[in-house]
C-alpha cells in the first residue's frame, strides 16, 4: 500500500493558462474524491468518481473545471483559462467502498499558484 | 445545512501539557465523525474516526475523542502532547449520499507547542 499520490505537487502557472492535475489513488481503492482548500480554510469538497463514474459535481467546479477517472484507475483534474482565485491546495482522496464507513486518506496535494 | 464549528483558531501549549481540542457539528442523521491533521505543505493524516458504538474513540498518535450526541460535540484530546504534535487539526463530518461520503471540514485549529 503506496497511499494516494499526487503530481505535481507545485504548480505555477500565469493567468489564462491551463493546468492539469493528476491523482492515483491507493490500487484497490474504488472511490476518488477530489477537495480544494484556500489558506487558512479547511477542504471543500469539489467532485467525487465511483469507478470511472463522476457522480456527484459540486457548485465550486465551475464549468472551467473538469475532472476525469478513465478506466476507473487514476484521476486528471484540469482548469482551463486560471484565475488567481484558483490559487489553492487541491487535495486527493480515494476510498473502498463499504470498508470502514468509506474512510478516505489523502494525498500530499497540489498546490497552485496563478500569477 | 450540515457543518462543522471548529471554535478555536490558534492553541498553544506546552510539551507534556494536556490538550484537548473542540468540534461541534451539525447534521440531521447520525454523523460519520472524523480527526484528521495537516503538516505545513502535506496533505491530511487521518486520526481517528467514530461510526457508531463505543462513544470514546482511540487513535493514532495518542489521541483519543469523545462523540457526545447530546452536545453534538466530537472533541479531540491527547494526555500529554509532544512537540512534533505541532500541526493544524481538522475535525470533519462525513455527510452520506448515496453511500458515499462528502467530507465537511471544519476550519480548522493550529496547534503550537512551546518546549
Amino acid at each position: 500500500d503506496t497511499g494516494v499520490s499526487q503530481n505535481p505537487r507545485h504548480k505555477i502557472t500565469k493567468r489564462g493558462q491551463n493546468v492539469t492535475f493528476r491523482c492515483d489513488p491507493i490500487s484497490e481503492h474504488n472511490r476518488l474524491y477530489w477537495y480544494r482548500q484556500t489558506l487558512g480554510q479547511g477542504p471543500e469538497f469539489l467532485t467525487y468518481f465511483q469507478n470511472e463514474a463522476q457522480l456527484e459535481k459540486s457548485r465550486l467546479l465551475s464549468d472551467r473545471f473538469s475532472a476525469e477517472r478513465p478506466k476507473g484507475s487514476f484521476s486528471t483534474l484540469e482548469i482551463q483559462r486560471t484565475e488567481q482565485g484558483d490559487s489553492a491546495m487541491y487535495l486527493c482522496a480515494s476510498s473502498l467502498a463499504g470498508q470502514g464507513g468509506d474512510t478516505q486518506y489523502f494525498g500530499p496535494g497540489t498546490r497552485l499558484t496563478v500569477l | 445545512a450540515q457543518s462543522v464549528t471548529q471554535p478555536d483558531i490558534h492553541i498553544t501549549v506546552s510539551e507534556g501539557a494536556s490538550l484537548e481540542l473542540r468540534c461541534n457539528y451539525s447534521y440531521g442523521a447520525t454523523p460519520y465523525l472524523f480527526w484528521y491533521v495537516q503538516s505545513p505543505g502535506q496533505g491530511l493524516q487521518l486520526l481517528l474516526k467514530y461510526f457508531s458504538g463505543d462513544t470514546l474513540v482511540q487513535g493514532i498518535k495518542g489521541f483519543e475523542a469523545e462523540f457526545k450526541r447530546s452536545q453534538s460535540s466530537f472533541n479531540l484530546r491527547k494526555p500529554s502532547v509532544h512537540w512534533s504534535d505541532a500541526a493544524e487539526y481538522f475535525c470533519a463530518v462525513g455527510a452520506r449520499s448515496g453511500g458515499y461520503n462528502k467530507l465537511i471540514f471544519g476550519a480548522g485549529t493550529r496547534l503550537a507547542v512551546h518546549p
